[in-house]
């Protein structure tokens, strides 16, 4: 059980608009920042969105995040098959001991 | 270009111990906060451990690992550790190193699997 909760699945057809969610408590997403990453299957994790919606340099701006109180959100416009990975939200735990939280992961399947 | 690259995983008894290493270059070592993330097979990825920049002065571990694994550095040899001991069955995964407080490069990662 992830501490942010993330749709397990979504799924979209190429050109298409996606976005995944990525819930969580005022411990966490409603006292800092956000951020995404994005793992193409049998690879390592990659940043994507930082700080709740900036882009690390080579992100394409399909690429977009934000955050709306204890919520926040991973938008991909003009979906492409390349996008087809697993991704993942994170947050700084505020709580005690509870420090770097992921989110469960959700699978990008594009059709 | 960054390069972080982690040896020492593999095949290890329950209750036995492992050493990870994680090898960075392309960037200022010292400068950055390192982390630990697992990704158990088929499951997401977990936080486990962190260590501060220059003095390593600060150090936090999740519950599941906390008194078991021991994170260190060598900012002279650009060198990252996680030290694991009396390792369990739930400890296999595949283990990344990342940089910055955020994450923003990854390792490869090294499989650990411990299995009698």
């Amino acid at each position: 059980q992830s501490v942010l909760t993330q749709p397990p699945s979504a799924s979209g057809t190429p050109g298409q608009r996606v976005t995944i969610s990525c819930s969580g408590s005022s411990s966490n997403i409603g006292s800092n920042t956000v951020n995404w990453y994005q793992q193409v299957p049998g690879t390592a994790p990659k940043l994507l969105i930082y700080s709740n919606n900036q882009r690390p340099s080579g992100v394409p701006d399909r690429f977009s995040g934000s955050k709306s109180g204890t919520s926040a959100s991973l938008a991909i416009s003009g979906l492409q098959s390349e996008d087809e990975a697993d991704y993942y939200c994170a947050a700084w735990g505020d709580s005690l001991n509870t420090y770097w939280v992921f989110g469960g992961g959700t699978k990008l399947t594009v059709l | 270009e960054v390069q972080l690259v982690e040896s020492g995983g593999g095949l290890v008894q329950p209750g036995g111990s492992l050493r990870l290493s994680c090898a960075a270059s392309g960037f200022t070592f010292s400068n950055y906060h390192m982390n630990w993330v697992r990704q158990a097979p088929g499951k997401g990825l977990e936080w486990v451990s962190f260590i501060s920049s220059s003095s390593s002065s600060t150090i936090y571990y999740a519950d599941s690992v906390k008194g078991r694994f021991t994170i260190s550095r060598d900012n002279a040899k650009n060198l990252l550790f996680l030290q694991m001991d009396s390792l369990r069955d739930e400890d296999t995964a595949v283990y990344y190193c990342a940089n910055g407080g955020s994450f923003g490069k990854w390792g490869q990662g090294t499989l650990v699997t411990v299995s009698s």
